[in-house]
């Protein structure tokens, strides 16, 4: 147990539809990112926040947004699902949002758009 | 740019073989760190380990050693007397060290690694 929660861990809608991930970090890591596992793609980066702030943006649709909250939990919002979209979804924490530091994924949510 | 190849895409292994996966990295950096993460068949990903590009020692962990070559830029795996328990995906993974902090990894496309009683 990586200490990094995601909830939830299955979620299945409908193309169009909107739906919220979300994150727990371990307890101290202040920076939390997002990435995306599809078929094709692979294992991309999405997102970083660190302490409540953006720091790095990777391959995010426009569709896709986050945020991470002063107790430090974050929220990845997913709209205007399409079928592509599915995919396992990862938060992972680290203590400094650095390359100094490790950083442990949460079990993920899978997300079906049928 | 920084890339990670992983040409085995996958592996099958009778229990008991030794077994190296293969990771080269590319990357204009000078200071830079190296992963491997394991995903079993339940889907979390595992940290295995991370190796900075200051530290050229070879690790060992158990039945697990890690074998990190700048000259070759390579950071293969290997799994002695393997088990079933091995089998999963393993991904390697590369972050850059920048004054701002923004390094996410980028990995590899993984090695599915299938280990046969």
């Amino acid at each position: 147990d990586s200490g990094v929660t995601q909830t939830p861990k299955h979620l299945i809608t409908a193309t169009g539809q909107r739906v919220t991930l979300r994150c727990s970090p371990r307890s101290g890591d202040l920076s939390v990112y997002w990435y995306q596992q599809s078929l094709d793609q692979g294992l991309q980066f999405l997102i970083q926040y660190y302490n409540g702030e953006e720091r790095a943006k990777g391959n995010i649709l426009e569709r896709f947004s986050a945020q991470q909250f002063p107790d430090l939990h974050s929220e990845l919002n997913l709209s205007s699902l399409e079928l592509g979209d599915s995919a396992l979804y990862f938060c992972a924490s680290s203590s400094e949002g650095d390359a100094t530091d490790t950083q442990y994924f949460g079990p993920g949510t899978r997300l079906t758009v049928l | 740019a920084q890339k990670v190849t992983q040409a085995q895409t996958e592996i099958s292994v009778v229990e008991k073989e030794d077994v190296t996966l293969d990771c080269v990295y590319e990357t204009r950096d000078t200071t830079y760190y190296l992963f491997w993460y394991k995903q079993p068949p339940s889907g979390e990903l595992v940290f295995l380990i991370r190796r900075n590009s200051f530290d050229e020692q070879n690790e060992i962990s158990g039945r697990y050693s890690w074998n990190f070559q700048k000259s070759t830029s390579s950071f293969n795996f290997t799994i002695t007397a393997s088990q079933v328990v091995d089998s999963a995906v393993y991904f390697c993974a590369l972050s850059e060290a920048r004054n701002s902090g923004n390094t996410p990894l980028v990995f590899g496309k993984g090695t599915r690694l299938s280990v046969i009683a």
